[in-house]
């Protein structure tokens, strides 16, 4: 089956640190990858997609290339703020038959605080 | 735009006792689905559906039932509450294809006695 792997948290960097959050997958198929975001006491919200391979999803600065040589699709920002700290899911959705069709699988998150 | 709409967004029951969480999207979106969220074991896949009068079982669907009379809703019922069901629970809507990321509602903070 379908499988998503995040590198395990938390994650505590300083203000204008580079953040880097590792995910590898496994998939039938050639999923589409996300990032999700979710601040405190709300849902998660789409941070950025890619739907097939070197594909480079973008959004507010952060980055992510679907890498299908490694299976991977980390997160990265270049200089993260305060208003960062958040939980990061990375989550993939494939439209192979079966019965993971059309169903999203996500990672376990990771907690990232941004200290001043 | 509303988007995903859940309600309540806290809710206390005691053991044994039934409700119904409610979802509504704006969006004419065919997939519904609902996940809880525990701290430690990310998002899982509770029920779903793709479209009005179809559902299907997600990962841990025991002790939920789901119905869905029309496309914007998609009600999650607990039929005898327990303590395991203590955990904040989402709804969310999207296309059904591969590429579409779902979108998802504020969630419902669940707590069982």
């Amino acid at each position: 089956g379908n499988s998503v792997t995040q590198m395990e948290g938390p994650v505590t960097l300083s203000e204008e640190a580079f953040l880097t959050i590792n995910c590898t997958y496994t998939a039938t198929g050639y999923p589409s990858l996300f990032w999700y975001v979710q601040y405190p006491g709300e849902g998660l919200q789409l941070l950025l997609k890619a739907t097939k391979a070197d594909d480079k999803g973008s959004n507010k600065g952060f980055e992510a290339t679907y890498r299908k040589e490694t299976t991977s699709f980390h997160l990265e920002k270049g200089s993260v703020q305060v208003s960062d700290s958040a939980v990061y899911f990375c989550a993939l959705r494939t439209n192979a038959g079966g019965t993971s069709y059309g169903k999203l699988t996500f990672g376990q998150g990771t907690i990232l605080t941004v200290h001043p | 735009n509303a988007g995903v709409t859940q309600t309540p967004k806290f809710q206390v029951l005691k053991t044994g006792q039934s409700m119904t969480l409610q979802c509504a999207q704006d969006m004419n979106h065919e997939y519904m689905s609902w996940y809880r969220q525990d701290p430690g074991m990310g998002l899982r896949l509770i029920h779903y559906s793709v479209g009005a009068g179809i559902t299907d079982q997600g990962e841990v669907p025991n002790g939920y039932n789901v119905s869905r009379s029309t496309t914007e809703d998609f009600p999650l019922r607990l039929l005898s509450a327990a303590p395991s069901q203590t955990s904040v629970y989402f709804c969310a809507s999207s296309w059904f294809r591969g590429d579409s990321p779902l979108h998802f509602g504020n969630g419902t903070r669940l707590t069982v006695t």
